[in-house]
């Protein structure tokens, strides 16, 4: 069974350009979660996302967006981007809440490595 | 500050020491999950406690979740430098529809 998969594996953008990343979760999977990851820190939640909405929100400015699409499929978008975007962006998946014991077990995908220069 | 504390933040030892890292919280929780990350790759599930008391053991690495269900720790013996890594707790939120929430982390260094 195929893994949560990310693209791309790396991103080089300057200061004030947009940035999409893209996530495919593990098939079965409808939440998908975003997290950003400076060097040498721990994770930071950026958002959930489940059955294409959006479920949760971690502190992050607006220009921090995205979405899910049918497929479960989701996009983060940076807009604006700075300095400090510079980060390993996660993504994971999970099984539906609703299924007995998933535990909201997450699944990672390798990340997509973002420099903003 | 954190829901979910870890300690210690750094670890350094050599091969064949034994290390504990702990997870604390004033919260109580249906289930703990520990995540191991090694360097430019994303966090792996380890393993989910769920009952008060619970100890679960994988080869050398031996988690328990404390009575209350509030805590919980993971016990590597006779470490070895694959066992190098980023260790995470994470535990869901009921009030924030089971968002999972993440520890800050325990960085642990095995030196050969």
């Amino acid at each position: 069974e195929a893994g949560v998969t990310q693209s791309p594996t790396h991103l080089i953008k300057t200061r004030g350009q947009q940035a999409t990343l893209r996530c495919s979760p593990i098939s079965g999977h409808t939440s998908v979660y975003w997290y950003q990851q400076a060097l040498g820190l721990g994770l930071q939640f950026l958002l959930w996302y489940d059955e294409g909405e959006e479920r949760n929100r971690g502190n992050f400015p607006p220009r921090f967006s995205g979405r899910q699409f049918p497929n479960y499929s989701s996009e983060l978008n940076v807009n604006a981007l700075e300095l400090e975007d510079s980060a390993l962006y996660l993504c994971a998946s999970s099984l539906p809440s609703f299924i007995p014991g998933s535990y909201n077990e997450q699944f990672f995908g390798p990340g997509t490595r973002l420099t903003v220069l | 500050t954190q829901l979910l504390e870890q300690s210690p933040q750094f670890l350094s030892i050599q091969e064949g020491e034994n290390l504990t890292v702990y997870c604390n919280s004033s919260s109580v929780f249906s289930s703990l999950q520990w995540y191991r990350q090694e360097p430019g790759e994303g966090p792996v599930l380890l393993v989910t406690v769920v009952t008060g008391g619970e100890v679960k053991k994988l080869k050398r690495l031996t988690f328990q979740f404390g009575d209350a269900r509030k805590d919980s720790s993971l016990h590597i013996t006779a470490a070895q430098p694959g066992d190098t890594g980023l260790y995470l707790c994470a535990a869901p939120i009921k009030a924030a529809g089971n968002k999972l929430t993440f520890g800050g982390g325990t960085r642990v260094l095995v030196k050969p």
